[in-house]
């Protein structure tokens, strides 16, 4: 298995709601990534798990919180966002968190905040 | 974030014609690149690499440059096709960690 996979496709919720989106690989890879990308702007970086522990936080609001249950998931936890936050969330995996090494994205949950 | 951007933010081509398409990054620090195909409704995908110790690389019908001199990167694709229609980035790596920042997009478009 050399994909990432990301659940629900789409998602759409107000923002008294509660939700989470899913992430899952099967290639062993220790690192993975939460990204946010806005239509026609370039991803950005999220969140970094390195070996089930939260490597890197890039000033992400609290609304926010992502979880690492075992090196294989990776879920994003969403509570009172704002439409602003409405984006295409991008999950990906790499082998390792050292340098050179290359990340695998899955195809994303297009979130619609109300 | 970095300062990694992009020349030509569309371009089209022609079916059969080779693409060419630009990156400056501006920090000198970066030892390691990737460019991603995006395409409509999809994830990023890996398209190739060059690590800073090298000026050239090659795929099958790509081939990334890398001037160091002048911080500029170039994605060349061969015979571009129709399924070569996508959004483009390059994305650099300035830390030791695997810290990626993305440049802004091309998007190709080619004409069949």
């Amino acid at each position: 298995d050399t994909e990432v996979t990301q659940t629900p496709k789409h998602l759409v919720m107000g923002m008294t709601n509660k939700k989470s989106l899913k992430c899952e690989q099967h290639m062993g890879h220790r690192a993975m990534y939460w990204y946010k990308q806005k239509a026609k702007k370039p991803p950005e970086l999220m969140f970094v798990y390195s070996y089930e522990k939260l490597s890197i936080n890039e000033s992400v609001p609290s609304r926010f919180s992502p979880e690492c249950p075992n090196s294989s998931l990776l879920n994003l936890h969403l509570h009172a966002l704002q439409p602003e936050d409405s984006a295409l969330y991008l999950c990906a995996s790499s082998q390792g968190w050292g340098s050179y090494n290359e990340q695998f994205f899955g195809p994303g949950t297009r979130l619609t905040v109300l | 974030g970095e300062n990694v951007g992009l020349h030509l933010p569309t371009l089209s081509v022609q079916e059969g014609d080779n693409s060419i398409i630009n990156c400056a990054y501006s920090n000198s620090a970066s030892d390691y690149f990737i460019w991603y195909k995006q395409e409509s409704g999809k994830g990023p995908q890996f398209i190739i690499d060059i690590r800073s110790n090298m000026d050239k690389r090659q795929g099958q019908r790509v081939t990334v440059l890398l001037n160091k001199t002048v911080k500029h990167l170039s994605l060349q694709i061969a015979a571009t096709q129709p399924g070569d229609s996508a959004v483009y980035f390059c994305a650099e790596n300035p830390f030791t960690g695997n810290q990626f920042y993305f440049g802004t997009g091309t998007s190709l478009t080619v004409i069949p």
